[in-house]
């Protein structure tokens, strides 16, 4: 069974950083690639970042460019978000998620999320 | 980037009855949509890929058309179950973008 279990969101000052993890199993994790998506209370999916196994390459969102950095490490099956110089707007709930094999691909597994908070 | 505009905003309906929710894009994205159901504090779950590729579990009463820029999501028979938030989104280009949500309203 696939499981994405994120952790490490919480309360973090404007200006301030933040690492958040995601913990998959039940796949083959180097074999996919993963991303990131955020929703801000009662608003919309964002798309935020991905990482490509397959070619080692990320992508990121105009929004997060150059203040956010996805990762991973494969010898414990995580996705990292780092995430610096952190604003009132990127205050969201933040879902680890797996993009299906091929590409173009859909999303088809995502976690249940970690809400990150950006506020003094 | 591409723009994903979807209609209604929200929509009200009974169970039993036919609905669909529109999805337009601001270019072609070819047939690289999906559709996704939220519910409220739950992550989003996938319903159509491929812009009519019915995902794995999905109830036959769910059904997804269209290509270029143009696509519908049609849920034929309300459920009970069904009261939600759907949400459409491309990934033909980086970044991908979603629709900003139908929310699904039980009359």
């Amino acid at each position: 069974e696939v499981q994405l279990l994120e952790s490490g969101g919480g309360l973090v000052q404007p200006g301030g950083s933040l690492r958040i993890s995601c913990e998959a199993s039940g796949f083959t994790f180097s074999t996919y690639a993963m991303s990131w998506v955020r929703q801000a209370p009662g608003k919309g999916l964002e798309w935020v970042s991905l990482f490509s196994f397959s070619d080692i390459r990320t992508y990121y969102a105009d929004s997060v460019k150059g203040r956010f950095t996805i990762s991973r490490d494969i010898s414990r099956n995580t996705l990292y978000l780092q995430m610096n110089s952190l604003r009132a707007e990127d205050t969201a709930v933040y879902f680890c998620v797996r993009r299906a094999e091929g590409a173009p691909a859909h999303f088809d597994y995502w976690g249940q999320g970690t809400l990150v908070t950006v506020s003094s | 980037d591409i723009q994903m505009t979807q209609s209604p905003f929200t929509l009200s309906a009974f169970v039993g009855d036919r609905v669909t929710i529109t999805c337009r894009a601001s270019q072609t994205i070819s047939g690289w949509l999906a559709w996704y159901q939220q519910k409220p504090g739950k992550a989003p779950k996938v319903l159509i890929y491929k812009a009519s590729s019915l995902a794995s579990g999905v109830p036959s009463r769910f059904s997804g058309s269209g290509s270029g820029t143009e696509f519908t999501l049609t849920i034929s028979y309300l459920q009970p179950d069904d009261f939600a938030t759907y949400s459409c989104q491309q990934y033909y280009d980086f970044p991908y973008t979603f629709g900003q949500g139908t929310k699904l309203e039980i009359k």
